[in-house]
């Protein structure tokens, strides 16, 4: 059974621009969370997806987007990028959310702002 | 903000040796997984320990949970040098049924040969 599939791996961008990043969940997977890793402020959680609907926000501000696709496949976008948002960005996906369950992490992608 | 504080931050071992990592948390949860990270890698999910088990093991792995002192435990027995990598743990308290995981800032473990 395939993992967690993020792309791109790694991008960089510049001040500004925006970015879209992409995961796709192991297969029969219908929770989608994703996650901000950064040295200062370490794994901080961005947002969970279900079913299409977004279930759960972290603290992020309006720059921080995302969306789930009818198979499960989720996007996340960042507009007018900061150098505070270079991190690595992290999926996991979940059979469902609302149960006891482990999160199964993709490789995630380094975002680098210049 | 952090949920969870893994103590030590920093743990050099040799080859063969036991490593205990420690977490504290701060709310009531529902449940805490140990994660652990590679380099420039994604978490793998080690142990998932339910509010109201106090024990757990997985082959070397330990995980012991102290819900009045709001603490856990992960012991890796007999480490070897593929151990080498950074844990969290994770708590979660499942606010109306969606997952949020909420992670410490990690221990750092390096096994030396």
């Amino acid at each position: 059974k395939a993992g967690v599939t993020q792309t791109p791996r790694y991008l960089i961008k510049t001040r500004g621009q925006q970015v879209t990043l992409s995961c796709s969940p192991i297969s029969g997977h219908r929770s989608v969370s994703w996650y901000q890793q950064t040295p200062g402020q370490g794994l901080q959680f961005l947002f969970e997806y279900f079913s299409e609907t977004q279930r759960n926000k972290g603290n992020f501000p309006g720059r921080f987007s995302g969306r789930q696709f009818s198979n499960s496949r989720s996007e996340m976008n960042v507009s007018t990028l900061e150098l505070g948002d270079s991190a690595l960005y992290l999926c996991a996906s979940s059979l469902s959310p609302g149960t006891v369950q482990p999160q199964h992490f993709g490789d995630g992608t380094r975002l680098s702002i210049l | 903000s952090q949920q969870g504080e893994e103590d030590p931050q920093a743990l050099s071992i040799q080859e063969g040796e036991n490593a205990t990592m420690n977490c504290s948390y701060k709310t009531s949860i529902n449940n805490l997984q140990w994660y652990r990270q590679n380099s420039g890698r994604g978490l793998v999910h080690l142990i998932l320990i339910r509010s109201n088990e106090r024990e757990k093991h997985s082959g070397r792995l330990r995980v012991t949970l102290d819900t009045s002192k709001k603490s856990s435990s992960l012991l890796i027995t007999a480490s070897r040098a593929a151990d080498t990598a950074s844990y969290f743990c994770a708590t979660d308290r499942g606010w109306g049924g969606a997952q949020k995981l909420v992670f410490g800032q990690g221990t750092r473990l390096t096994i030396n040969p």
